[in-house]
């Protein structure tokens, strides 16, 4: 158990609808990374944040946004779902914003857009 | 281009064998990382490194800088080290590039 939780685990929903997936880092963990993970194009970095900033983007879509709470948790908003959307997403903590410092992974959230 | 690039993409072993994953990147890095993925999809991150050689039981992971090149030894190899492992790479920018992984089964 890395001490990194994601709610929910499972997510079935259609085109077109939002969602939402919610990530708590360990305890003490400044930094929250999301990730994206698909059969066709493996993981992909899609944002950093860091004590409630964004710190760094990656391939995050324009449909999709994120943020991090006082309580460090951290939403990553999923809007106007498309087939593609389909992946695992993955969210990781670290004690640091430097990319040089270990990650924890959470379990994931396997989203399926029907 | 992909920024890393890992070679097998498929590596099967008969238990006991020694086991070298490859990852090779084309970007400044400021760490390099080996990530393993069992098959319920959990991620584990196994190494980070910078520069030089880490050891942990029986996994051994190097990283060239020069060469841009890393590799990760697995020694005595088990059954319950069949998992796929990925390299992956983070910049000063906090930007971050997988490999598309090497999928290891490991026969009794």
């Amino acid at each position: 158990d890395s001490g990194v939780t994601q709610t929910p685990k499972h997510l079935i929903t259609a085109t077109g609808q939002r969602v939402t997936l919610r990530c708590s880092p360990r305890s003490g963990d400044l930094s929250v990374y999301w990730y994206q993970q698909s059969l066709d194009q493996g993981l992909q970095f899609l944002i950093q944040y860091y004590n409630g900033e964004e710190r760094a983007k990656g391939n995050i879509l324009e449909r999709f946004s994120a943020q991090q709470f006082p309580d460090l948790h951290s939403e990553l908003n999923l809007s106007s779902l498309e087939l593609g959307d389909s992946a695992l997403y993955f969210c990781a903590s670290s004690g640091l914003a430097v990319p040089y410092n270990e990650q924890f992974f959470g379990p994931g959230t396997r989203l399926t857009v029907l | 281009k992909n920024e890393v690039e890992q070679s097998p993409q498929n590596l099967t072993a008969q238990e006991g064998e020694f086991i070298t994953i490859n990852c090779s990147y084309s970007v400044g890095i400021s760490a390099l990382h080996w990530l393993q993925q069992h098959p319920g999809g959990g991620i584990v991150s196994l190494f980070m490194l910078s520069s030089g050689k880490k050891k942990h039981g029986r996994l051994i992971a190097t990283i060239n800088i020069q060469e841009k090149h890393s590799s990760l030894h697995i020694t005595a190899s088990h059954p319950r080290d069949s998992a796929v492992y990925i390299c992956a790479v983070s910049n000063t920018g906090n930007q971050f590039y997988f490999g598309t992984g090497t999928s290891l089964t490991v026969i009794p």
